[in-house]
């Protein structure tokens, strides 16, 4: 079965610092891996997703990530947050040959400060 | 495209009524998913259909949920009866197969009383 592991559960970063949100997953296939962020009351945004060939991805909002086989990873970064990006960061894989089912780590909140 | 459209987006409820909600998947999409939030469990996968048939409902809590597809437009989550401790943001998403990535609704924020 496929799981997915977010290690922090806060992140509290100063605005305009660099960030670095862990995920590990599980998945016995070559993995479909997503990041989505999700602003109080509302639904879920993709940022970025992973599927095959450059490891390194980038997404929306500056936001990019780099998928590591050996290690099981796929953490999400950027070079400086803005007070905007305090949110709740989601890592999930997907299953492409269940119809894209989508399993979601716990999830990471990151607070901004000024 | 709207994207996918949930109603209604908030809902209270009393103990023991019935809940439906409902969901209108971004048109063209194939893969439709429900999904419970709540701060204990975090995102859960209730029930996912593909092409209006119910694939995997191995998620359902109990026998009061039930879902149904009658038509690639339009969904719908039950509960009956309902109970407090099935107050929670529920989610619909829909897919194109084969893409990968799902697209969130707003969210129904369930609470029942």
């Amino acid at each position: 079965a496929q799981s997915v592991t977010q290690p922090d559960i806060h992140i509290t970063v100063s605005e305009g610092a660099s960030l670095e949100l862990r995920c590990n997953y599980s998945y016995g296939a070559t993995p479909y891996l997503f990041w989505y962020v999700q602003s109080p009351g509302q639904g879920l945004q993709l940022l970025l997703k992973y599927f095959s060939g450059v490891t390194l991805v980038q997404g929306i909002k500056g936001f990019e990530a780099e998928f590591k086989r050996s290690q099981s990873s796929f953490n999400l970064r950027k070079p400086s947050v803005h007070w905007s990006d305090a949110a709740e960061y989601f890592c999930a894989v997907g299953a492409l040959n269940a119809g894209n089912m989508l399993t979601f780590g716990g999830g990471t909140r990151l607070m901004v400060k000024p | 495209d709207a994207g996918v459209i949930q109603s209604p987006r908030h809902e209270v409820t009393e103990m023991g009524q019935e809940v439906t909600l409902r969901c209108k998947p971004i048109s063209g999409h194939n893969s439709l998913f429900w999904y419970r939030q709540t701060m204990m469990r975090g995102l859960e996968l209730l029930i996912y259909f593909n092409n209006n048939v119910p694939i995997d409902d191995s998620g359902m809590p109990e026998d009061r949920f039930s879902a149904k597809m009658p038509n690639a437009s339009f969904s719908t989550l039950k509960i009956q009866p309902s109970e407090p401790r099935d107050s929670a943001v529920y989610f619909c998403a829909s897919s194109l197969q084969g893409r990968g990535e799902a697209f969130f609704g707003q969210g129904t924020r369930l609470t029942v009383v």
